[in-house]
């Protein structure tokens, strides 16, 4: 039971290059999450997925895209990398509702010059 | 939309003392958790409450949600280095779809 993996682990981005994080679970979660962790701000949702093919937004949804086409995966995109986007993105996911445990992944940094 | 907010941000401690993080919230919150970030790590579940006027232990650390649950305290007792991290409170609303989390209380334990 490997839990929630996410690749790449890290990733160096020139402004407005695309890239996709992929994000996976083997815990049959229905509920995934996409944060981003920032110095002294702590964990901001971007978006968010209650179910396969569902996805809703965030707190700091605006520059991502999502997508759930496999309950297992969870997928975020960058299509035009910005500085500001320098951050740890972490994904988790919860049993059935945010008020379950979540189980976060290692998390992804992404330093975009 | 909901805020929640932890103080203090950064916690010096020396070893064997005590000291408490603090959670605000700036909503009526249906639960709270507490999660743990070590240097270079994610964040791990600690423990949830749901009741108002809720107080739980694990070993040396107690966590106690508010009456009016819109706060909740972390007391750790005799702290140790592996007490080295940070602390996060996360709440969420009747809906329940998502968390709102803290901005953390950042852990350093002087030996």
């Amino acid at each position: 039971n490997a839990g929630v993996t996410q690749t790449p682990k890290f990733r160096v981005l020139k402004t407005g290059q695309s890239m996709t994080l992929l994000c996976a679970q083997d815990m049959n979660h229905e509920y995934m999450y996409w944060y981003r962790q920032d110095p002294g701000m702590g964990l901001r949702l971007i978006h968010y997925s209650v179910g396969e093919g569902t996805t809703a937004k965030g707190e700091v949804p605006d520059g991502y895209n999502v997508s759930r086409l496999k309950k297992q995966n969870f997928l975020l995109g960058l299509e035009s990398a910005a500085p500001s986007q320098t951050s740890v993105y972490f994904c988790a996911s919860s049993h059935d509702r945010a008020q379950e445990t979540q189980y976060f992944g290692p998390g992804t940094r992404l330093l975009v010059l | 939309g909901q805020q929640v907010m932890q103080i203090p941000q950064y916690q010096h401690v020396q070893e064997g003392e005590d000291f408490t993080t603090y959670c605000n919230s700036s909503t009526t919150l249906s639960n709270i958790q507490w999660y743990k970030q070590r240097p270079g790590g994610h964040p791990v579940f600690l423990i949830q409450l749901v009741k108002s006027g809720e107080v739980k232990k694990q070993k040396r650390l107690t966590f106690q949600f508010g009456e009016a649950k819109k706060n909740s305290s972390l007391h750790i007792t005799a702290t140790q280095t592996t007490d080295v991290g940070t602390y996060f409170c996360a709440g969420s609303g009747a809906a329940g779809n998502k968390l709102t989390f803290g901005g953390g209380t950042r852990v350093l334990v002087k030996p």
